[in-house]
């Protein structure tokens, strides 16, 4: 089983330059979510999805949009990357409801971003 | 101030003993907390969910506690082995008025042969 999947695992960007990550469950869940994890701080939430073709921000939207066009695919776009944006971001889903889940999630991978 | 802590210094301890991990946190309603295990350079996975009326949750070798008159979640692991070296991260679903699942740092466990 593939649970969720992040592409690309690494990327260097230049500032000012535009990328998407992709992220694909195939787990049939709801809910999806994009956090990023940087050193000393906690995962923070940036967008998240309750459904197909809804998405809603998180905690730190700012400089980020996203998209769910299809019920397995999360896609989080960045218009002009900041050196601010160097992280590690992680997909995350679940199958229950809520504002945030009330049961567990299932992370993939990871992104590792690079902003020069 | 609101806050979530967990045990910033690493963890070590001989294979076979209980490790106990350490999750506090201040001026929040949980509603429930979780925790997940997180190897270098892969994504968390759950291990445990415990909510805001039970005392105690079990799995396996796993064992999570929450006392929300001590504001204190504590993950134990009993006959730990170096496959249980990993850092545990705490997140604490805040059910007051500012709902939101809140992430503690993790503490980094070692388990030594």
């Amino acid at each position: 089983n593939a649970g969720v999947t992040q592409t690309p695992k690494f990327r260097v960007l230049k500032t000012g330059q535009s990328m998407t990550l992709l992220c694909a469950q195939d787990m049939n869940h709801e809910y999806m979510y994009w956090y990023r994890q940087d050193p000393g701080m906690g995962l923070r939430l940036i967008h998240y999805s309750v459904g197909e073709g809804t998405t809603a921000k998180g905690e730190v939207p700012d400089g980020y949009n996203v998209s769910r066009l299809k019920k397995q695919n999360f896609l989080l776009g960045l218009e002009s990357a900041a050196p601010s944006q160097t992280s590690v971001y992680f997909c995350a889903s679940s199958n229950h409801p809520g504002l945030h889940p009330t049961g567990e999630l299932f992370f993939g991978e990871g992104s590792r971003l690079t902003v020069l | 101030s609101q806050k979530i802590e967990q045990n910033s210094e690493a963890l070590n301890i001989q294979e076979g003993k209980t490790a106990t991990l350490t999750c506090n946190y201040t001026n929040y309603s949980p509603a429930y907390l979780q925790w997940y295990r997180q190897d270098p350079g892969r994504g968390p996975v759950f291990l445990l969910l415990i909510r805001e009326n039970e005392k105690e949750k079990r799995k396996e070798r796993l064992k999570v506690t929450f006392d929300t008159t001590l504001k204190q979640s504590l993950f134990h692991i009993t006959a730990s082995q170096p496959a249980d070296s990993a850092t545990y991260l705490c997140a604490l679903y805040n059910a007051g008025n500012n709902r939101k699942l809140i992430w503690g740092l993790g503490t980094s466990l070692a388990v030594n042969p």
